[in-house]
């Protein structure tokens, strides 16, 4: 059974860089069927897609968000990464990370989240 | 990007209840729409591709329609574990986005 799980710091200060890890346990990341997603949720707020890779590390970013995303993969420890600069409070949210099935582009499978807040 | 509204923002139901959920793309999407059902605290999950495919082990009272600009998801005898937070994605296209969700409370 696929699980993912997100890791990384509860709390980020205004104007430092957001670092989050999603490992990915029960199977691989390496296929061409999915890519692998960040989405996160804002406290009581909806659904944001962050961006997305692919196995060949092809990335695709939301626009509003792409001058300070980066999305990595690390296939020696099926992790997937995010890291999210200059961050203010409107960043603050739960990051999900997610598998997308290529052909649907549906979210097949998520993370529990993990909450980060932006705060001194 | 593609801008996805959903209506109603709420809806109030009762348990047996017939209820229908609907989600406008600002553009034609084909049949590239997902729905999730995200109940508090949790991750979302995955209920309809495609328009109207159900994902594995999602209940048949569950049923999702439309092409294009015009989506419906249907519920057809509400049950006490379908209260929840209902969101539509476009699947279309880079950037994937979003309806701002739907929430179905008890009557």
């Amino acid at each position: 059974q696929l699980q993912l799980q997100e890791s990384g710091p509860g709390l980020v200060k205004p104007s430092e860089t957001l670092s989050l890890t999603c490992t990915v346990s029960g199977g691989s990341i390496s296929s061409r069927d999915y890519y692998w997603a960040w989405i996160r949720q804002a406290p009581g707020g909806g659904l944001e897609w962050i961006g997305s890779i692919y196995y060949n590390e092809n990335t695709y970013y939301n626009p509003s968000l792409r001058s300070r995303v980066t999305i990595s993969v690390d296939r020696s420890k099926t992790q997937l990464s995010l890291r999210l600069s200059s961050v203010t409070a409107a960043d603050s949210a739960v990051y999900y990370c997610a598998r997308q099935v290529k052909s649907t582009t549906s979210s097949d499978y998520w993370g529990h989240g993990t909450l980060v807040t932006v705060s001194s | 990007d593609i801008q996805m509204t959903q209506s109603p923002s709420s809806v109030s139901a009762s348990v047996g209840d017939r209820v229908t959920i609907t989600c406008r793309a600002s553009q034609g999407i084909d049949k590239w729409l997902t729905w999730y059902q995200q109940k508090p605290g949790k991750a979302p999950n995955l209920l309809i591709y495609a328009a109207s495919t159900l994902h594995s082990g999602v209940p048949s009272r569950f049923s999702g329609s439309g092409s294009g600009t015009y989506f419906t998801l249907t519920i057809s005898s509400l049950q006490p574990e379908d209260f929840a937070t209902y969101y539509c994605q476009q699947a279309n296209i880079f950037p994937v986005t979003f309806g701002q969700g739907t929430r179905l409370e008890i009557k």
